[in-house]
């Protein structure tokens, strides 16, 4: 158990619909992390908050967004739904920017 | 924007040195190179992280030239629970920055 919690496990949507997935990371981590990983394009950074500021972005689509809390906690919000979204999305933390990521156990998102 | 390479996949067998590399070419100077393992439907765990020359921790060393086009990350007398997808990261100096995975290489090991 890395420490890093996501939820929902699964979902299940349809296109063109909005979800927002949840990420709680480690207790004390400022650092959140967000990848998608689908079968053909591997594991892709998405974007990246330290301390509820957000610090890099790698390849994230406009129709996504995200956000880090007071609390630490962050969301992905994902909107019109293409089936190519289907996918794993995972939440990382880290106790500070280039240290040792905590993964969760991802989001399996399945667009139909 | 550094680029990662990585076989698609190795072959081993148990008690054996395994000695996975990843080029990157166009590494930054502020860029760290980072190993993850990946069980299936399990988020990927930290393996070694390293900047120049050598790390080694109690799982694994890890090898890197003076010019960092590459690295490569060594794994000593492989165990079939080490089979597994391992990727390496590049990126994230301690400036931020985008952080740039390998395809990932799936390593089979073998009795």
């Amino acid at each position: 158990d890395s420490g890093v919690t996501q939820t929902p496990k699964h979902l299940i949507t349809a296109t063109g619909q909005r979800v927002t997935l949840r990420c709680s990371p480690r207790s004390g981590d400022l650092s959140v992390y967000w990848y998608q990983q689908s079968l053909d394009q591997g594991l892709q950074f998405l974007i990246q908050y330290y301390n509820g500021e957000e610090r890099a972005k790698g390849n994230i689509l406009e129709r996504f967004s995200a956000q880090q809390f007071p609390d630490l906690h962050s969301e992905l919000n994902l909107s019109s739904l293409e089936l190519g979204d289907s996918a794993l999305y995972f939440c990382a933390s880290s106790v500070s920017q280039g240290a040792e990521q905590f993964f969760g156990p991802g989001t399996r998102l399945t667009v139909l | 924007l550094a680029k990662t390479t990585q076989p698609i996949s190795m072959d081993s067998y148990e008690g054996q040195e395994v000695n996975i590399t990843c080029s990157h070419n166009n590494i930054a100077t502020n860029d760290y190179i980072t190993w993850y393992q990946q069980f299936p439907s399990q988020g990927p765990r930290f393996i070694i992280q390293g900047y120049k020359t050598k790390v080694t921790n109690e799982v694994a060393s890890l090898f890197i030239p003076a010019d960092r086009k590459s690295s490569t990350l060594s794994l000593p007398r492989v165990s079939l629970s080490d089979t597994a997808v391992y990727y390496c990261l590049v990126g994230e100096g301690n400036q931020g920055g985008k952080l740039i995975f390998g395809q990932g290489t799936e390593l089979s090991v073998k009795p």
